[in-house]
């Protein structure tokens, strides 16, 4: 079973706009994290929020997680071409690891 | 480098041959697990692992063997590979505590015909 659920399941923006992401999830977590796939290629690790943070900064990069809602945002601000890639964000719970989420595709066009 | 490290990256075979990809990290993380991509699905978990010599199902375990028989290792067994196979999979590991980022290798693309 999934564990997040991206949304929009697509994204298409310009090049200086901010792209925002968002993640749903089941069941409780531990942390959830963020990963970008660019296409074919393997998973590379974004960012981390733990269950008991509510905001992460990291670069241009800005996560929130509501465990209240079992929801989180990536906000990516000021885009670039070269951040065109799959975006998915993924549960952490028991042993089980990570669980991911089907993802978002997120084009930023020059 | 720290890295996970998978081969074949592709690899075309036939309904029933016996196929075996491996996957291999060198930080010294207890974790390993397995997943598999198709379009419009996301990552699905295959099997994971723990430890040396403990794995587990993950959600698609069906048609799938692994072994762990030590840290660095954790190779995906086909016993008898079918169409619905076909697919991208990757490797991943990550420490101890499943609260960290796990690295992923570059992945390995299935065709079973």
């Amino acid at each position: 079973s999934q564990q997040g659920e991206e949304d929009p399941q697509a994204l298409s923006i310009q090049e200086g706009e901010n792209a925002t992401m968002n993640c749903s999830y089941k069941t409780s977590i531990n942390n959830l994290q963020w990963y970008r796939q660019n296409s074919g290629r393997g998973l590379v690790h974004l960012i981390l929020i733990r269950s008991n943070e509510r905001e992460k900064h990291s670069g241009r990069l800005r996560v929130t997680l509501d465990t209240s809602k079992k929801s989180s945002s990536l906000l990516i601000t000021a885009s670039r071409a070269a951040d065109t890639a799959s975006y998915f964000c993924a549960g952490s719970g028991s042993a089980r690891q990570l669980t991911f989420g089907s993802g978002t595709q997120l084009t930023v066009l020059p | 480098e720290a890295q996970v490290t998978q081969n074949p990256r592709y690899l075309i075979t036939v309904t029933g041959k016996k196929l075996t990809v491996t996957c291999s990290q060198n930080m010294n993380h207890e974790y390993m697990s397995w997943y598999r991509q198709d379009p419009g699905l996301g990552l699905r978990q295959i099997y994971y692992s723990m430890n040396v010599e403990v794995t587990d199902k993950g959600d698609v375990p069906e048609g799938y063997k692994v072994s762990r028989k030590e840290k660095r290792n954790f190779p995906l067994i086909l016993e008898s590979p079918s169409p619905n196979q076909t697919s991208l999979y990757f490797c991943a590991s990550s420490s101890r505590q499943s609260y960290t980022e796990a690295f992923f290798g570059q992945g390995t693309r299935l065709t079973v015909v």
